[in-house]
């Protein structure tokens, strides 16, 4: 079955590392996002990319940077990880061409602890 | 700044019965609304949509309005199962633009009691 799979699926770290958490998908969509979720919160975009030369802020993209390796495979990086980032990440994607639906097709999530 | 206020925040129903989630929204350039459903433990998924040049969807026996005067929209589940125990969220998109760009509600977690 065509995936969106997110590594690693679980990391604990400590306050100023750097982390990279990774998206790949074999849906063979153009459009990929990261989104935040936080208890009580909701979800909250990060980053958005529609081709791999095309990069969009979100609503919440500050201490956050983003790579579109390939049209399959976009990766989130917190450069010095802080307390407050704690939060289950999800990557997302969505067909931007004659499929598309506007619906998201969400991975499985990366549960980030910053110690 | 944009955003969607979405309520009740918990809302418990007896099997059979009808639960009613609303949702208003303050981007008037918004012009897709989808509802997303999160088992525990498990990734949102959409459930259902509706766009702006349409008022009301139904989909078995799930159902969504929307007034875009009013700048609200509701989710409608009728003859509830426990299966439908989860966490629903409303969104908006943003903007105008792409309906991947959403603006999520907090989320309102549904129990439906046997």
């Amino acid at each position: 079955d065509a995936d969106v799979t997110q590594t690693p699926r679980n990391r604990i770290t400590k306050t100023g590392k750097r982390i990279m958490l990774e998206c790949s998908q074999t849906k063979g969509h153009d459009r990929m996002y990261w989104y935040r979720q936080d208890p009580g919160l909701g979800l909250r975009l990060i980053y958005y990319s529609f081709d791999v030369k095309d990069i969009n802020k979100g609503e919440i993209s500050d201490g956050y940077s983003v790579s579109r390796q390939a049209q399959a495979k976009f990766s989130l990086s917190l450069e010095s990880a802080i307390p407050n980032q704690t939060a289950l990440y999800f990557c997302a994607t969505s067909d931007g061409g004659r499929g598309n639906t506007g619906e998201l097709f969400f991975g499985e999530g990366s549960r980030l602890t910053v110690l | 700044g944009e955003n969607v206020e979405q309520h009740p925040s918990t809302l418990s129903v007896q099997e059979g019965d009808s639960a009613v989630i609303k949702c208003t929204y303050s981007d008037s350039a918004s012009n897709y609304f989808p509802w997303y459903k999160q088992e525990l433990g498990k990734r949102p998924q959409l459930i259902i949509d509706i766009r702006s040049n349409v008022g009301e969807k139904k989909d078995q026996r799930i159902a969504v309005t929307l007034n875009k005067t009013a700048k609200h929209f509701s989710l409608h589940i009728t003859e509830t199962q426990p299966e439908d125990s989860a966490v629903y969220f409303c969104a908006a998109s943003r903007n105008g633009g792409s309906q991947g760009n959403l603006i999520f509600g907090k989320g309102t977690k549904l129990s439906v009691k046997p």
